[in-house]
């Protein structure tokens, strides 16, 4: 089984201020884990990926996520925030073998940018 | 092309009437998904195609009907829904399903209200 959570449903910060969005996951066997981003009444759009190729991730827009295996984390930064960011995230993971269709999500976190 | 295309945009039905959704990709993609989301949920899984053949459902029930005519188009029938079903339904599609870290691409989605 796997699961995601993800820590403040909501989250604000000042524009110009350090974005950091809190993914922990769970899976019995090793994961790939997820970032997207969605706009209101828009589709889901992946920021980045991990699958075991490096433990630091850069994705689209400025954001990165560390794979912290001890920790079981997947936290998603980016150093400064623009107006433009607003938006709801989900952290997800995936995995290998039986099962490997399914893209757990957490429960997203909205993320509001204050002028 | 990396797009999935959805129509359309919105749509506004009774409980006894009939309609589908379309869902279009030019990727090369084996693999194509349907997902239901509620507001300020993450997406829910419905079904899975397989290189053409439905490979999982997810004990959706038969009011919805998927189809997959060609490796590029899904369509989801709809019929005799209820209100709880109004929701946006996504499409989203993967190189295949049986490898966990081929991310998923979404479309726009179809905002559905059932009247």
């Amino acid at each position: 089984a796997q699961s995601v959570t993800q820590l403040g449903s909501h989250v604000s910060v000042s524009e110009g201020a350090l974005v950091l969005l809190r993914c922990n996951y769970s899976s019995s066997v090793p994961p790939y884990l997820f970032w997207y981003v969605q706009y209101p009444n828009q589709g889901l759009q992946l920021l980045l990926k991990y699958t075991s190729a490096a433990t630091l991730v850069k994705g689209i827009n400025g954001f990165e996520a560390e794979f912290k295996k001890s920790e079981t984390s997947f936290h998603l930064t980016k150093p400064s925030a623009h107006m433009s960011d607003a938006a709801e995230y989900f952290c997800a993971v995936s995995r290998s073998g039986a099962g490997s269709y399914q893209l757990t999500f957490g429960k997203g976190t909205k993320l509001s940018v204050i002028p | 092309d990396t797009e999935v295309t959805q129509t359309p945009k919105h749509l506004v039905m009774g409980m006894t009437n009939k309609k589908s959704l379309k869902c279009e990709q030019h990727m090369g993609h084996r693999a194509m998904y349907w997902y239901k989301q509620k507001a300020k949920k993450p997406p829910e899984l419905m079904f899975v195609y397989s290189y053409e053949k439905l490979s999982i459902n997810e004990s959706v029930p038969s009011r919805f009907s998927p189809e997959c005519p060609n490796s590029s188009l899904l369509n989801l029938h709809l019929h005799a829904l209820q209100p709880e079903d109004s929701a946006l339904y996504l499409c989203a599609s993967s190189q295949d399903s049986g490898a966990g870290f081929n991310e998923q691409f979404f479309g726009p989605g179809t905002r559905l209200t059932v009247l």
